[in-house]
């Protein structure tokens, strides 16, 4: 049972190029998330899917894209990377939206230049 | 939209002093979550309080949420330096249409001087 797992670890972009980052989880939870972590700013909530098939705007959504791909697979698209997208970016789950605690993964390291 | 606020930032304190962070909701929450952070990694879940006045311990932590469901505080006595970290407070309150939303507070950084 490895939880919740994200690649890459690490990650250098030039300004406007793309990619994607991928978050997989193997506890059969519903709810996903995507969450950036800045200095002094905790965690912002990017985008989420409430469930398989569903994604909702969270407090940060510009200059993201997601797509759950099925139950286990939520990932993150930057389309056109800028430096303000220099963050540490966590993927989380959780089994319902109501009560349950949520599983951090290890985290990718963005940096944009 | 909900706001949870939590004081100090930060905190420095001394090997085997007390430490406390408080942790405030603008909006009645269903249940409080703590989360400690160590540096470098990611947060990792430490206890979820959800009924009124609920105190919970956990060895040395000690963990309290409000009669009014809307504030809480975790209490660390005689800290060692394996608390070193940041701990976050997550208020999960209903946000309508039948969803819940889990925000964050910005965490309180804790420094243990040996």
């Amino acid at each position: 049972n490895a939880g919740v797992t994200q690649t890459p670890k690490f990650q250098v972009l030039k300004t406007g190029q793309s990619m994607t980052l991928q978050c997989a989880q193997d506890m059969n939870h519903n709810s996903m998330y995507w969450y950036r972590q800045d200095p002094g700013m905790g965690l912002r909530l990017i985008y989420y899917s409430a469930s398989e098939g569903t994604t909702d705007k969270g407090e940060v959504p510009n200059g993201y894209n997601v797509s759950r791909l099925n139950k286990r697979e939520f990932s993150l698209r930057l389309e056109s990377a800028a430096p303000s997208q220099t963050s540490v970016y966590f993927c989380a789950s959780r089994l319902g939206q109501d009560t349950d605690t949520q599983y951090f993964g290890p985290g990718t390291r963005l940096t944009v230049l | 939209g909900q706001q949870v606020m939590q004081i100090p930032q930060y905190q420095h304190v001394q090997e085997g002093e007390d430490f406390t962070t408080y942790c405030n909701s603008s909006t009645t929450l269903s249940n409080i979550q703590w989360y400690k952070q160590r540096p470098g990694g990611h947060p990792v879940f430490l206890i979820q309080l959800v009924k009124s006045g609920e105190v919970k311990k956990q060895k040395r932590l000690t963990f309290q949420f409000g009669e009014a469901k809307k504030n809480s505080s975790l209490h660390i006595t005689a800290t060692q330096t394996t608390d070193v970290g940041t701990y976050f407070c997550a208020g999960l309150a209903f946000s309508g249409a039948g969803s819940y939303q889990l925000t964050f507070g910005k965490g309180t950084k804790l420094s243990v001087i040996p």
